[in-house]
């Protein structure tokens, strides 16, 4: 299993440039998740999802947007990028319906994004 | 506003030595509290949770210990060892979900 794989890894944008990352996992989760991480700020949740077609704000959902239209992927868009978006996004999926533990979260290896 | 807060930002132990991470929170109808573990170039990894019915929770090394009346809880590493160098990650949330982390503490194991 590959688990949560993220792409790309890097990424430059400019100012008003759009992008879509994509994640995606291999464990029938249901749950999924998209986190800003930035420097002495931990983990920001800007969005996530609890089963296929649906989606839900989180703590820091201004200027993304999802969408998660099959099981095992979950897109985070950017529609227009600014400075302020230059962080590192990490994807997160969790619980395997019935019976899979419905707390531990699973992380994937990141995207780095500058917008410049 | 910081719904959870943790302490310190940067910690070096000496191999063999007890780490210590605190960390406290404010929104009451938390009821999940987990730690995570950062390896450089890496996403974070769930190394122990604990659910406010008990005060204390062990996995080998790695101690919870968790004070509802202080809304505090902290992470404790017995034997600190270089491999234990990472920053790590404390959270909390109402159900499992829509986590919320503290700061991070990076931690440095010195040979």
């Amino acid at each position: 299993n590959a688990g949560v794989t993220q792409t790309p890894k890097f990424r430059v944008l400019k100012t008003g440039q759009s992008m879509t990352l994509l994640c995606a996992q291999d464990m029938n989760h249901e749950y999924m998740y998209w986190y800003r991480q930035d420097p002495g700020m931990g983990l920001r949740l800007i969005h996530y999802s609890v089963g296929e077609g649906t989606t839900a704000k989180g703590e820091v959902p201004d200027g993304y947007n999802v969408s998660r239209l099959k099981k095992q992927n979950f897109l985070l868009g950017l529609e227009s990028a600014a400075p302020s978006q230059t962080s590192v996004y990490f994807c997160a999926s969790s619980y395997s319906y019935p019976s899979g533990d419905p707390d531990t979260q699973y992380f994937g290896p990141g995207t780095r994004l500058t917008v410049l | 506003q910081q719904q959870v807060k943790q302490s310190p930002q940067s910690l070096i132990v000496q191999k063999g030595g007890i780490s210590i991470i605190n960390c406290a929170y404010e929104n009451t109808a938390f009821d999940y509290f987990p730690w995570y573990q950062q390896f450089p170039g890496k996403g974070p990894a769930l190394l122990i949770a604990i659910r406010p019915d008990v005060s204390e929770k062990k996995e080998g090394r790695f101690t919870i210990s968790f004070n509802k009346s202080a809304k505090q809880f902290s992470l404790h590493i017995m034997d600190s060892q270089p491999g234990d160098s990472a920053t790590y990650f404390c959270a909390a949330s109402e159900g499992a979900q829509k986590l919320v982390f503290g700061q991070g503490t990076r931690l440095t194991i010195n040979p």
